[in-house]
């Protein structure tokens, strides 16, 4: 199993849709959880962290599920601007601060 | 600017040279962390500083990859005879493990290496 996976896509959305990604992680003590956004050919740029208690920033939500280990990403009102590869962090191995990062989830958000 | 930064961003170079890329961290910030990503795929860890001290260096990495950082504050990335599967983007990034950061890691730019 990989340490950090998700499921590279594409997601072909219509704007203003509402779109929700997962990904699974192997190692249920770890700690800290993102979600980085990666347009083409640029480098990640921290969307948001992921709290225990879940949390919202304006259209995304982050949560986390520890029990069945995996972490959420909700974007509601889909804008075109969303475009872009999504990836998922966890720091593996629990404790330190080295953290893994998934494949990405591609989002094309279509007019 | 204060960002991570990288030198060079693009790099081209034929089998069997050497090559090097530098990353200077966001100031003060004690983690220094290098990955390479390839088209379609995340970045791949491959090693972190921890102020000088290399802590953890992947599997993954050969004995022709080693990475310095002598002073605690730029990095240094050598590749020994570059191989064409050695063509990708290496990512630099920092972060200050501070409490108010959340131990977020920003990235630079990223240096492109294409060996021909």
């Amino acid at each position: 199993r990989k340490e950090v996976e998700q499921d590279p896509g594409p997601f072909n959305v219509p704007e203003g849709a509402t779109v929700a990604f997962n990904c699974t992680y192997s190692n249920s003590a770890s700690q800290s959880f993102f979600w980085y956004r990666q347009d083409c050919r640029k480098e990640p740029k921290l969307l948001m962290s992921v709290y225990s208690s879940g949390n919202e920033d304006g259209r995304f939500t982050a949560q986390l599920n520890r029990a069945s280990q995996y972490i959420s990403l909700l974007i509601r009102d889909s804008k075109l601007s969303d475009s872009a590869t999504y990836l998922c962090v966890v720091n593996l191995p629990p404790g330190t601060y080295k953290y893994i990062f998934g494949t990405g989830t591609r989002l094309k958000v279509l007019a | 600017d204060t960002g991570v930064s990288q030198n060079p961003r693009h790099k081209i170079t034929k089998r069997g040279q050497n090559v090097t890329f530098r990353c200077d961290p966001i100031s003060e910030h004690n983690r220094l962390y290098w990955y390479r990503q390839t088209l379609g795929q995340g970045p791949e860890f491959l090693t972190y500083f921890q102020n000088e001290a290399q802590l953890e260096k992947s599997r993954l990495l050969s004995d022709r990859f080693s990475a310095e950082r002598p002073k605690g504050s730029f990095s240094t990335l050598e590749i020994q005879r570059t191989e064409q599967g050695d063509s990708a983007m290496y990512l630099c990034a920092s972060s200050s493990g501070g409490v108010s950061s959340g131990n977020t890691i920003y990235f630079g730019e990223g240096s492109w290496l294409t060996v021909v």
